[in-house]
């Protein structure tokens, strides 16, 4: 399967400052990555569809200007927090969709961010 | 509106035996169906899946089943083994185009 890393794997913020998460897809080419949340107990809820060359798409209920998506190359995307709260509090999970099937997606090893 | 629900949060199974996790869907629009399992701290990793057109897929220790009539599928693990110890989560996708959409996920405990 493809292999997908993220950095950091671990971040711990003071509230208000931004964050920057990085997703790389290592074994092949990526126009499309995914970003999801997920809290404790809970789902994989998806976040936005990170597009190379265009702007992303959001998910219902999740702030553009909060999570700003750059998907810089066919191999990189970044999600940036900005003004993290504690709420912001989450485990961050990149994917990236399989090359025959889009459906079958390869997740990074996730981020998890803590926000004082 | 959950359209992928995995009704049991938890289930315990001792080493050697069967593992059946459960998962049901919604949308009819639904036509390829995912098996995923995660450790913690960790992101998912891909098991199985299994395509509208067949009702089973078969690999290795795991087995998906699929009823498209009473929008249900499962996965079973035998036999199961500690390493198996992990929350699995079912997805389905509607076009092959489209982000998955997970279930709760379902914590499996391996008893030795």
């Amino acid at each position: 399967g493809a292999v997908v890393s993220q950095h950091p794997s671990r971040v711990i913020c003071k509230s208000g400052t931004s964050v920057k998460i990085e997703c790389r897809s290592l074994d092949f080419q990526a126009t499309t990555m995914f970003w999801y949340r997920q809290f404790p107990k809970q789902s994989l809820m998806l976040m936005a569809t990170s597009n190379e060359g265009s702007k992303a798409t959001y998910e219902q209920g999740v702030e553009k200007d909060k999570f700003l998506i750059n998907h810089a190359s066919l191999t990189l995307s970044t999600l940036t927090v900005t003004s993290a709260h504690p709420e912001d509090s989450s485990f961050y999970i990149c994917s990236v969709p399989g090359q025959g099937r889009r459906d079958t997606q390869y997740f990074g090893p996730g981020t998890r961010l803590t926000v004082l | 509106d959950q359209q992928v629900k995995q009704n049991s949060p938890s289930l315990s199974v001792q080493e050697g035996r069967i593992s059946i996790l459960n998962c049901d869907y919604t949308n009819s629009m639904f036509d390829y169906f995912l098996w995923y399992k995660k450790y913690p701290a960790e992101g998912p990793t891909f098991l199985i899946s299994i395509s509208s057109i067949k009702d089973k897929n078969e690999d290795g220790r795991f087995t998906v089943f699929l009823n498209k009539s009473a929008k249900h599928l499962s996965l079973h693990i035998v036999p199961s083994q500690p390493g198996d110890s992990a929350v699995y989560f079912c997805a389905a996708s509607d076009s092959g185009n489209t982000p998955l959409v997970f279930g709760k996920g379902t914590r499996l405990s391996v008893i030795a």
